[in-house]
């Protein structure tokens, strides 16, 4: 386990609202992705940092927003929540580019 | 048509049985593939790399990989019931493009004690 803590774990929120899911390492890894996981999908890349301050989008990356101020954290927005981001978020991290993903237990979120 | 295809299953088996997991790609261009271990409720855990065309073995795991046919293998050997989980595929061009891994829909696995 490379150390990844997602919080919080659950979350229940109302549509329109926003919200921030955390992803913190303690490995040092440079490299950060957010997927979203869903039944029929599988996982899908929302938004990636390959370093302090340089984040690029992944394939659905609409309605999220991303930032990181340092190292260690990797925060998810969404802007205004809408029931199609109702999902299980997993943030993943890579010491080296190409190396194996590590990923966090993942944030379980339902927007009503 | 996905990039990638993998039968959800459930897939249940017998302690000690041979399992074979699979999935079917479409896009010539990968080169790394990987099978990642998911338990319930838990994040995604490498099993298995591998590059290119041939086989793989670890322990009671073989990955194989077929380019011509565009296909990938995961068996398992001698079961057990802490197998039970789901397996997703995972492939990608390589050269450092992990922004570009394309995984599958990932295959139930149970194992019956």
């Amino acid at each position: 386990d490379a150390g990844i803590t997602q919080s919080p774990r659950h979350k229940v929120t109302e549509t329109g609202t926003p919200v921030t899911l955390r992803c913190h390492q303690t490995e040092n890894h440079r490299y950060m992705y957010w997927y979203r996981q869903d039944p029929g999908h599988g996982l899908r890349l929302i938004h990636y940092s390959y370093g302090v301050k340089d984040t690029d989008k992944g394939e659905v990356s609409d309605g999220y927003s991303v930032s990181r101020s340092k190292t260690e954290d990797f925060l998810l927005t969404l802007e205004s929540a809408t029931s199609s981001q109702t999902s299980v978020y997993f943030c993943a991290t890579e010491g080296v580019a190409g190396s194996p993903l590590h990923f966090g237990n993942g944030t379980r979120l339902t927007v009503t | 048509q996905k990039e990638v295809e993998q039968d959800p299953g459930p897939l249940s088996v017998p302690e000690g049985a041979i399992v074979s997991l699979n999935c079917t790609y479409s896009n010539s261009a990968f080169q790394y593939f990987m099978w990642y271990r998911q338990y319930s409720r838990k994040g995604p855990e490498l099993l298995m790399y591998t590059y290119s065309s041939g086989n793989k073995e670890d322990g009671r795991f073989t990955a194989q990989v077929d380019k011509s046919s565009k296909y990938i293998s995961l068996f398992i050997r001698d079961s057990q019931p802490s197998d039970s989980a789901t397996y997703l595929c995972a492939m990608s061009p390589g050269g450092g493009a992990t922004n570009k891994l394309i995984f599958g829909t990932g295959t139930l696995l149970a194992v019956q004690p």
